[in-house]
């Protein structure tokens, strides 16, 4: 167990929709990192936050947007959903203020968009 | 932009062998840190091990020990006495400690199984 939480744990959306996602940091962490596995692949970087401002940004559309509080959790957003949105998303959790963090992942939240 | 490619997708062993899945990675930075993750079907990404390149000692956890060839830019994974509870996804990562670029850069992953 990492310490990391992510909720929910399953979603099924149609397309169109939009759906938040929700990331607990492990205690004294102060940054999150967003990451989409599609099925049978590695996870691709979506977006990092750190002291809730972004910190990086992977290639991905402006629909996918995220936020973080002043807690250190992390909200990732996905408007106008597509079917190929649907994935496994991961967040990871990491020091921040050292630039050799570690990042430690959550269960993940898999998205299903019908 | 940096790359990671692990050759292998899938790999299976005799339990109490030992296993060693391969990696290799492209970059024009020198200063870098790796790491081998592994995701079992629960699906949780979990560290197994994590190299910084400007230290020349391979990196050891336990069973688990890396061989870092920094010039080949290559980063194995060596499992010994395999288990059971080893069956699973290694995914080998790569990560710049270059602030506003400390995304994890992952390969596309080796199947593990584990052979009663």
């Amino acid at each position: 167990e990492t310490g990391v939480t992510q909720s929910p744990t399953h979603l099924i959306k149609t397309r169109g929709q939009q759906v938040t996602l929700r990331c607990s940091s492990q205690s004294g962490h102060n940054t999150v990192s967003w990451y989409q596995q599609a099925l049978g692949q590695g996870p691709q970087f979506i977006f990092q936050y750190y002291r809730e401002e972004e910190n990086g940004r992977g290639n991905f559309p402006p629909r996918f947007s995220g936020l973080q509080f002043p807690n250190y959790s992390s909200e990732l957003n996905v408007n106008a959903l597509e079917l190929d949105d649907s994935a496994l998303y991961l967040c990871a959790s990491s020091l921040g203020d050292d630039r050799e963090d570690t990042q430690y992942f959550g269960p993940g939240t898999r998205l299903t968009v019908l | 932009a940096q790359t990671v490619t692990q050759s292998q997708p899938e790999m299976s062993v005799q339990e109490a062998e030992t296993v060693t899945l391969s990696c290799t990675y492209d970059t024009s930075e020198n200063n870098y840190y790796l790491f081998w993750y592994k995701q079992p079907p629960s699906r949780q990404m979990i560290l197994v091990i994590r190299q910084e390149a400007y230290k020349q000692q391979n990196a050891t956890e336990n069973r688990f020990s890396v061989n870092f060839q920094k010039a080949a830019k290559s980063f194995s994974l060596k499992i010994s006495d395999s288990q059971l509870g080893d069956t699973a996804m290694y995914f080998c990562a790569f990560m710049s400690p270059n602030f506003g670029n400390e995304k994890l850069t992952f390969g596309t992953g080796t199947r593990l199984t584990i052979i009663p």
